[in-house]
């Protein structure tokens, strides 16, 4: 079985500052992890993808997420939000094609 | 290239009435997921289709829920009949490579 926790449930930050939302997992085999975000009333959209390769990966947006195996983590970072970043950020773990996502974190930027 | 299409967006219905949602994925994806997303939850999967078998269904309510995938391409999830609980989005990915990429959902509400 495999899971995911997202700690922080909601993050407010201000207009220019850095972001981190956290990502942990547990899974007994190899994954493959993704971040996804959601704006209201939408669908998910793709943030950024692990498969393999550099721990570091990039995304759109300006995100960015580093694949931690030790800590069994992939914590979401951003230098400096906008206030478009406004949403809601899954975290999601799969394997064997199965996607088990993380409870989500709403992410608030104040202006 | 057109993403994964879904409709409808909303539907209202009274509870004990039957409802359907549609899914058409993207072009050559042979991979499709139905998924339920409770309000301030991540999607939780219902449904696996590789082409027009149902690969993986364990998650799926079978007293009142079915789904099918037609010819391996469009797939139609149904409720019948509905419960309150089942207010939710339902939401249609299709899958290329292991990534996932999702419809905008339909929205149900059960009154």
């Amino acid at each position: 079985a495999q899971s995911v926790t997202q700690l922080d449930s909601q993050v407010p930050v201000f207009e220019e500052a850095p972001v981190e939302l956290r990502c942990n997992y547990s899974s007994s085999v190899s994954v493959y992890l993704f971040w996804y975000v959601q704006y209201p009333n939408q669908g998910l959209q793709l943030l950024l993808k692990y498969l393999s390769g550099s721990t570091l990966v990039k995304g759109i947006n300006g995100f960015e997420a580093e694949f931690n195996k030790s800590q069994t983590s992939f914590h979401l970072r951003k230098p400096s939000v906008h206030i478009s970043d406004t949403a809601e950020y899954f975290c999601a773990v799969s394997s064997n094609e199965k996607l088990t996502f993380g409870t989500g974190t709403r992410l608030t930027i104040i202006p | 290239e057109a993403g994964v299409v879904q409709s409808p967006r909303y539907k209202i219905i009274e509870k004990k009435q039957p409802v359907a949602f549609w899914c058409n994925p993207i072009s050559g994806h042979n991979t499709l997921y139905w998924y339920r997303q409770n309000l301030g939850q991540g999607p939780e999967l219902l449904i696996r289709y590789e082409n027009e078998e149902a690969v993986d269904d364990s998650q799926l309510p079978k007293d009142r829920f079915s789904a099918e995938r037609l010819k391996g391409v469009d797939s139609t999830l149904k409720i019948q009949p509905a419960e309150l609980g089942d207010s939710a989005v339902y939401l249609c990915a299709s899958s290329l490579n292991y990534i996932q990429y999702f419809g905008a959902g339909t929205r149900l509400s059960v009154l």
